[in-house]
């Protein structure tokens, strides 16, 4: 398994753009989690989905920001409009339900994101 | 609510040192604690976790729930530990991560 998949790793898009972040968990894993990693906020859990389910989105900044989970197999989160303070790098997770040891998260490689 | 406080940004330790890194958190239920490592260039992966209590590339973590801490320690550190390091909580029924800010430690020859 590549573990977790997320496209692209580097988007570089002006103020205003829409942009769109992909990942693909483990197969397998029914959770999957989207933080947002800053200098100043460090890493914050943005949303997360069980079995394609929102179960909590109360991270999400603000209605500029969603995230869909259309299958088990791939996720979006989507800028729209996209501003400078955007500005991060955008990590996807995924794991298993149940306790240990299935309660580890296993991380994508993270999308780089700048907004002009 | 939860919260994990990472006192330190970044740490400057000497190779064969000892190391350090303070995690406190605050949960008024039975949490679970969780040290994941960054290495440059790399993605955040776990290092260990309260529950195994596991020693892992030397790395130790005690709960002390009296002073709600999870300090990472290591007795001699090596430059390959040179990383950032997440201190993160959840609930033991839970299934998010909360993260701390991070330490940045660097091990110098």
């Amino acid at each position: 398994d590549a573990g977790v998949i997320q496209s692209p790793r580097h988007e570089v898009t002006e103020m205003g753009q829409e942009v769109t972040l992909r990942c693909k968990p483990i197969s397998g894993h029914d959770y999957l989690f989207w933080y947002r990693q800053t200098m100043m906020r460090g890493l914050e859990l943005l949303i997360y989905f069980n079995n394609n389910v929102p179960i909590d989105d109360s991270g999400m900044p603000e209605d500029r920001f969603s995230a869909k989970m259309p299958n088990a197999s791939f996720s979006t989160l989507k800028i729209q409009p996209s501003e400078p303070r955007d500005s991060a790098v955008y990590f996807c997770a995924s794991r298993l339900s149940g306790g240990a040891p299935h309660n580890e998260q296993f991380f994508g490689p993270g999308t780089r994101l700048t907004v002009l | 609510a939860q919260r994990v406080t990472q006192p330190e940004k970044l740490l400057s330790v000497f190779k064969g040192a000892p190391v350090e890194l303070k995690c406190n958190y605050s949960y008024s239920g039975s949490p679970e604690l969780f040290w994941y490592v960054q290495y440059s260039r790399q993605r955040l992966q776990l290092l260990l976790r309260h529950i195994s209590r596991e020693s892992i590339k030397g790395f130790t973590a005690d709960l002390n729930k009296g002073e709600t801490s999870f300090h990472l320690k290591k007795p001699f550190a090596q430059e390959e530990d040179s990383a950032m390091y997440y201190c993160a909580l959840s609930a033991l029924s839970g299934y998010a991560l909360n993260f701390g800010k991070g330490t940045s430690l660097l091990v110098t020859p």
